[in-house]
């Protein structure tokens, strides 16, 4: 079925940005890359997503001017930045590939962000 | 934003028993937008059901959907040691995609 291969854990200061990136082996992205989250002992956060070519993105309300989600066409990575990052943005960072019935496939190994002074 | 609350939040039971779990949403979802997923400690979410009753690739048919409006419901029919875990269920509506808190289903 093939896999999502992300990037490793990362640990930022308050106010400072953070990269993840998320590359599928063997396997493609047809249709979306969605981007979800998951906060120490809790549930699932959907975050946004964008499309296979890279072409459209769309993200919740309460990311809106913080993150972008975006594909390199040059390698078919995805990468999802989040900026002025908080405490409350710590959690794993999953990226998930979306299919034409809406709901999520393959999911990333995650990538934990801890934010922290 | 369609908001999923799902129940019980924390469901003991024993394997072999029947387990159901709930799904309501705050407003009507087209049943071909539901999705249930289990997470198991550690490891990222996996597809159990699609379009409200399907099963994804590789899940055992003790794993079924239903549901149609604001009502979705996931049954495992016989529980299975490796079954427990938690649960949750995602729509898609208005653009938006939302996923409910998470039942925990644990060994009694």
């Amino acid at each position: 079925q093939g896999q999502l291969v992300q990037s490793g854990p990362e640990v930022k200061k308050p106010g400072a940005s953070v990269k993840v990136s998320c590359k599928a082996s063997g396997t493609s992205i047809t249709n979306s890359m969605h981007w979800v989250r998951q906060a120490p002992g809790h549930g699932l956060e959907w975050m946004g997503r964008v499309g296979a070519s890279g072409g459209s993105s769309s993200s919740t309300q309460k990311f809106h001017g913080r993150v972008s989600m975006v594909r390199d066409p040059s390698t078919g990575t995805f990468y999802m930045y989040l900026n002025s990052l908080r405490s409350e943005d710590t959690a794993v960072y999953y990226c998930a590939r979306g299919t034409a019935l809406r709901a999520f496939d393959i999911w990333g190994q995650g990538t934990m962000v801890i934010v922290s002074s | 934003e369609i908001v999923l609350t799902q129940s019980p939040g924390t469901l003991s039971l024993s394997p072999g028993e029947r387990a159901t779990l709930s799904c309501r949403a705050s407003q009507t979802v087209d049943r071909s937008n539901l999705a249930w997923y289990q997470q198991k400690p550690g490891h990222a979410p996996r597809l159990l059901i699609y379009g409200a009753s399907n099963r994804a690739t590789g899940i055992p048919d003790r794993f079924s959907g239903s549901g149609s409006g604001t009502d979705f419901t996931l049954t495992i029919s016989r529980l299975e040691p490796e079954d427990f875990a938690v649960y949750y269920c995602q729509q898609y509506g208005n653009s938006l995609y939302s996923f409910g808190q998470g039942t925990q289903l644990e060994i009694k």
